[in-house]
């Protein structure tokens, strides 16, 4: 049962331009949320994450938007760059359980 | 801050054989956790301990799979004996307690792991 679900494995944007990712989830427990982003033989860095008490958080050209009645969470990078090419995983906990439930995953390709 | 070390970087060995993957956290962090991912299934958690001690191995996928953490900067994932469906990056990754109980984690490179 996948309980964190990314639908788009890929997404192709032009530099310059806004990228969107998308993520839903299944599970209503979940109360905190995080995008983490990888490149090739790396390990997942942290990117940004919000509660569920807001439903929006900002970090510079990044932004999370969170609808938790439509149980559905999106990043937008704008605008976007080149080494924002990697593979970005959505995440979710709730409080009181340290597991983190990861999608599966969306490649972001910056074209120049 | 050197980050999350995980040594080897790539183990390739044969079916049959024991493999140790091996971590050392973030000085400081109180949980540690062991991930596994692959194609079919993607990042999947394994185990993860706070304070040394093991709190969920439910994801540890069978018997042949073990994992330590014997003091605060140190913890192994052994596979024994190793099989082809066990090939995969394993991730270490840790964490502090924040008063807020939010918090993120901290991934180390990964070790590729090959069993032909």
């Amino acid at each position: 049962d996948q309980q964190v679900k990314q639908n788009s494995p890929s997404l192709s944007v032009q530099e310059g331009r806004i990228s969107i990712l998308n993520c839903d989830y299944t599970n209503s427990m979940f109360d905190y949320f995080l995008w983490y982003k990888k490149y090739p033989a790396e390990g997942p860095t942290f990117l940004i994450s919000i509660s569920s008490i807001k439903d929006k958080n900002e970090d510079g050209r990044f932004t999370v938007f969170l609808n938790k009645s439509a149980k559905h969470l999106s990043l937008h990078i704008v605008p976007s760059q080149p080494g924002d090419s990697a593979v970005y995983f959505c995440a979710a906990r709730y409080f009181g359980n340290e597991k983190l439930t990861f999608g599966t995953g969306t490649r972001l390709t910056i074209i120049p | 801050d050197a980050g999350v070390i995980q040594s080897p970087r790539h183990e390739v060995t044969e079916m049959g054989q024991e493999v140790t993957l091996r971590c050392k956290p973030i000085s400081g962090h109180d949980y540690l956790f062991w991930y596994r991912q692959t194609m079919m299934r993607g990042l999947e958690l394994l185990i993860y301990f706070n304070n040394n001690v093991p709190i969920d191995d439910s994801g540890m996928p069978e018997d042949r799979f073990s994992a330590k953490m014997p003091n605060a900067s140190f913890s192994t994932l052994k596979i024994q004996p190793s099989e082809p469906r066990d090939s995969a990056v394993y991730f270490c990754a840790s964490s502090f307690t924040t008063s807020g109980g939010y918090y993120e984690q901290y991934f180390g490179p990964g070790t590729r792991l090959t069993v032909t």
